[in-house]
């Protein structure tokens, strides 16, 4: 199957640093990764969808120079918290898609990494 | 825009006993349609989906879920449950031609000897 890590699995930080999560595709290529965002009891909620070699896009609402994306290679994608405060504390989630090299469907099966678990104190 | 609706945050059931979980969606165009789950300390991962055909869909562990367009619902159902299908379950709608998931808020399946 299509593995997808997430590293670290939890971080504690201060007010005021910068987190960065990472995303890896282990056994395939991912030409298209998306970063979601939980909330206790809340539905995962799409932050941005990261395309490699291009800029990500941001959903209505994510401060892009606060959530930095970076998808540099086919196989890892990381996102930056920038600036991390107390309301910036979630679930994060990432996902890869696989295609082989073909061109991207949206019938494309996401495969979703275990989340990182962000505490800002 | 898409929004899904899962009704029950927690179902205990008892095993080998049958169970539903419930999942609404709203959208004013065709969408596709999914079901992952997601066990304890894992990502999700995909259960089975809809895309067209028969509304039927069924998994390779005993589930399934009927896409039914006129009550905009695409429940999961299994007959019988094993304390193994103990996890999280998300309902997820996507635009046809799209791949922006919406999820709903889960529910957790229970299973209990």
């Amino acid at each position: 199957g299509a593995v997808v890590s997430q590293h670290p699995s939890r971080v504690i930080c201060k007010s005021g640093t910068s987190v960065k999560i990472e995303c890896r595709s282990l056994d395939f290529q991912a030409t298209t990764m998306f970063w979601y965002r939980q909330f206790p009891k809340q539905s995962l909620m799409l932050m941005a969808t990261s395309n490699e070699g291009s800029k990500a896009t941001y959903e209505q609402g994510v401060e892009k120079d606060k959530f930095l994306i970076n998808h540099a290679s086919l196989t890892l994608s990381t996102l930056t918290v920038t600036s991390a405060h107390p309301e910036d504390s979630s679930f994060y989630i990432c996902s890869g898609i696989r295609t082989g090299g073909q061109a991207l469907t949206s019938t494309d099966t996401q495969y979703f990494g275990p989340g990182t678990r962000l505490t800002v104190l | 825009a898409q929004s899904v609706t899962q009704l029950d945050s927690q179902v205990p059931v008892f095993e080998e006993a049958p169970v539903e979980l419930r999942c609404n969606y709203s959208s004013s165009v065709s969408v596709y349609l999914f079901w992952y789950v997601q066990y304890p300390n894992q990502g999700l991962q995909l259960l089975l989906k809809y895309l067209s055909g028969s509304t039927l869909v069924e998994s390779i562990n005993g589930f399934e879920a009927e896409f039914n367009k006129s009550q905009t619902s695409f429940h999961l159902r299994k007959p019988s449950v094993h304390i193994s299908d103990t996890a999280e379950y998300f309902c997820a709608v996507s635009e046809r031609g799209f791949q922006k998931l919406v999820f709903g808020t889960g529910t957790r399946l229970l299973v209990s000897p």
